[in-house]
């Protein structure tokens, strides 16, 4: 099993471009996260899917749009990307459940506006 | 106060000690508890869940929960250079539509 895979790995945009991070799991999970990592400011959660063809926002959700195409995969759109977007982008599942909730992440996109 | 708290600054500890880390959590209804490490330039792996008070040990990783007074904590046996990393604590609650909340992380150096 592959686990959660993120495509691309690197990318770097001009200010107003616009670009898609997809994300899969094969583990049948019904949850995933998109999440961004920044120094000093730990990890925010962007947008999550708690089951498939639910979207809710999270901590930081502007400028982002979320799609969760079907139960495993679930991709994030910067529409116009702003330098104030640079910043490694994690997404990850989990079967929630009980109050349990042990996410795992995929490798991770680095994403740099310019 | 913020959700998760982990101590500031990086952690040095010599190889084949004990490196302690902590965590307080502000949401009384939290249920689950976990340590992620994070090396530099990767993703956050999962190490260690805990559900209930006391403590649960994995190989040489022990993590304790004292959910009266709102801390999680892991303890890293024998640590070695391998161990060097982030080490992010989170909490699930059942109220945040099972949202992780995460700490910023505590570096740990196992000096050789």
């Amino acid at each position: 099993n592959a686990g959660v895979t993120q495509t691309p790995k690197f990318q770097v945009l001009k200010t107003g471009q616009s670009m898609t991070l997809q994300c899969a799991q094969d583990m049948n999970h019904n949850s995933m996260y998109w999440y961004r990592q920044d120094p000093g400011m730990g990890l925010r959660l962007i947008y999550y899917s708690a089951s498939e063809g639910t979207t809710d926002k999270g901590e930081v959700p502007n400028g982002y749009n979320v799609s969760r195409l079907n139960k495993r995969e679930f991709s994030l759109r910067l529409e116009s990307a702003a330098p104030s977007q640079t910043s490694v982008y994690f997404c990850a599942s989990s079967e929630t459940g009980m109050g349990r909730n042990e996410q795992f992440f995929g490798p991770g996109t680095r994403l740099t506006v310019l | 106060q913020k959700e998760v708290e982990q101590n500031s600054g990086p952690l040095s500890v010599p190889e084949g000690a004990i490196a302690s880390l902590n965590c307080t959590y502000s949401d009384r209804v939290s249920q689950s508890f976990f340590w992620y490490r994070q090396y530099s330039g990767k993703s956050p792996e999962l190490i260690m869940s805990i559900y209930s008070n006391g403590d649960k040990e994995d190989g040489r990783f022990t993590a304790q929960l004292n959910k009266a007074s709102q801390y999680v904590s892991l303890l890293i046996r024998d640590s070695q250079p391998s161990d060097s990393a982030t080490y992010l604590c989170a909490v699930n609650n059942l109220y945040g539509n099972n949202r992780l909340a995460f700490g910023k992380g505590n570096q740990v150096v196992v000096i050789p």
